[in-house]
């Protein structure tokens, strides 16, 4: 039973657009979210995070939008560039009994750029 | 390097042999995690250490998984017997603060 959802398998957008990517939980004791960006052949990097204590965190281009009540997140990418065509994954943890440490990751979307 | 090294990149192995891999983390990072990425899924946790502790090895497959951190920084994750469902993408991944984990590059196993 996935926890952490990305509906979205792709996504395709133009540049200088606004990408929007998706993410659905189900665990309600996951209270910190985070977003990371994957290309091929290299391993995930860190992009953003938000605490549940938040409905809103921005980090230049990059915006993460968390509706608790709804129990979804969303990353915003305003204007988009080629560059940021990766895989994009959602991942939460929960701090209570000490889970903190253990990521859950949705499956990931592939987010495309077209010049 | 100033990033987490994970060798080798590439293992193919015989459906039955022993694998090893490794993880170097960045330096001073105390927290340790191993994570199993099949094709199209999203990294699934497999372990984690606190220096040289194992503290949660809740997310190994079986016991044909194991993993160490003897002296608190590089990390080996062993499998034995390999069968074709192990193949994947192991990432090595450290961190100072929970939560906001690097990843190596990863080591992708191939078993055939």
């Amino acid at each position: 039973d996935q926890q952490v959802k990305q509906n979205s398998p792709s996504l395709s957008v133009q540049e200088g657009r606004i990408s929007i990517l998706n993410c659905d939980y189900t665990n309600s004791m996951f209270d910190y979210f985070l977003w990371y960006k994957k290309y091929p052949a290299e391993g995930p990097t860190f992009l953003i995070s938000i605490s549940s204590i938040k409905d809103k965190n921005e980090d230049g281009r990059f915006t993460v939008f968390l509706n608790k009540s709804a129990k979804h997140l969303s990353l915003h990418i305003v204007p988009s560039q080629p560059g940021d065509s990766a895989v994009y994954f959602c991942a939460a943890s929960g701090a209570s009994g000490g889970s903190n440490y253990k990521l859950t990751f949705g499956k990931g979307t592939l987010l495309t750029v077209n010049p | 390097g100033a990033g987490v090294s994970q060798s080798p990149r590439y293992k193919v192995a015989k459906r039955g042999q022993d694998v090893a891999l490794r993880c170097d983390p960045i330096s001073g990072h105390v927290s340790l995690f191993w994570y199993q990425q099949a094709l199209g899924q999203g990294p699934e946790f497999l372990t984690y250490f606190q220096n040289e502790a194992q503290l949660d090895k809740s997310g190994l497959p079986s016991d044909r998984f194991f993993a160490e951190r003897p002296e608190g920084s590089v990390s080996t994750l062993k499998i034995q017997r390999t069968q074709q469902e192990d193949s994947a993408v192991y990432l090595c991944a450290s961190s100072l603060l929970a939560g906001r984990l690097f990843f190596g590059e990863g080591s992708r196993l191939t078993v055939l």
